[in-house]
């Protein structure tokens, strides 16, 4: 059973500073991993997909590496902003499944 | 504007009641998916449906149904609602399954059963 963990389960930061948020699972053995975003009361918002044969993908000031050997995701939000305050989730796929690890809760304070 | 509804937004129901959450999807996706979201524990699978027709048991299905008589509508039934399904519900959907496929997420219904 794929178990996903994320660490910490929150983050406060000053605006302008970089945020790395990391991603562990159990099982190298996926179709590719995926991060997402919540705000509160609301539902996901995707941001990055990295299929399994993938070791990093970019959108905008977002960057997503992954490193299946070590079972690990890092995802970097380069000059952070107060709007960029959300949980962010990550999800690892395997065939139709999709395992969650509980999220970071990101606070960027102005 | 393309997406996933959710019906209802919330609902506060009696335990023994039954329920129906509506899922509507129009990017006609081939699979759809329930989540459940619990504070401490991230989103868990409930049921899903690789096309219409077939559905199949995720990581959580006691207590749960669904059907899938076409492509667009995936509705989830609580027979006889526990306060323990208390939960946030999510609705998914993707293209299929393969390693490329994103899943998209409806906005979700909170429901609380007394």
């Amino acid at each position: 059973k794929q178990e996903v963990t994320q660490i910490p389960a929150a983050l406060s930061v000053p605006e302008g500073e970089n945020l790395v948020l990391n991603c562990s699972f159990t099982d190298s053995a996926i179709y590719n991993l995926q991060w997402f975003r919540q705000d509160p009361g609301k539902g996901l918002t995707s941001l990055l997909l990295i299929q399994s044969s993938q070791r990093e993908q970019t959108s905008g000031r977002l960057n997503a590496s992954l490193d299946k050997s070590s079972g690990r995701s890092t995802l970097y939000i380069a000059a952070s902003q107060p709007g960029d305050s959300a949980t962010y989730l990550c999800a690892s796929q395997d065939d139709y499944k999709l395992s969650f690890g509980a999220g970071t809760t990101v606070t960027v304070r102005a | 504007i393309a997406g996933i509804t959710q019906a209802p937004t919330s609902q506060i129901l009696a335990a023994g009641r039954r329920m129906t959450l509506r899922c509507t999807q129009d990017m006609r996706h081939n699979a759809m998916y329930w989540y459940r979201q619990d504070l401490g524990l991230g989103l868990r699978l409930i049921h899903y449906s690789n096309t219409a027709g077939t559905t199949g048991k995720g990581e959580v299905p006691d207590g749960y149904s669904v059907s899938r008589a076409n492509t667009d509508d995936f509705p989830l039934t609580l027979a006889s609602a526990v306060p323990s399904q208390t939960s946030v519900y999510f609705c998914a959907s993707s293209e299929g399954t393969s390693v490329d496929n994103e899943q998209f997420f409806g906005p979700g219904t909170r429901l609380t059963v007394l």
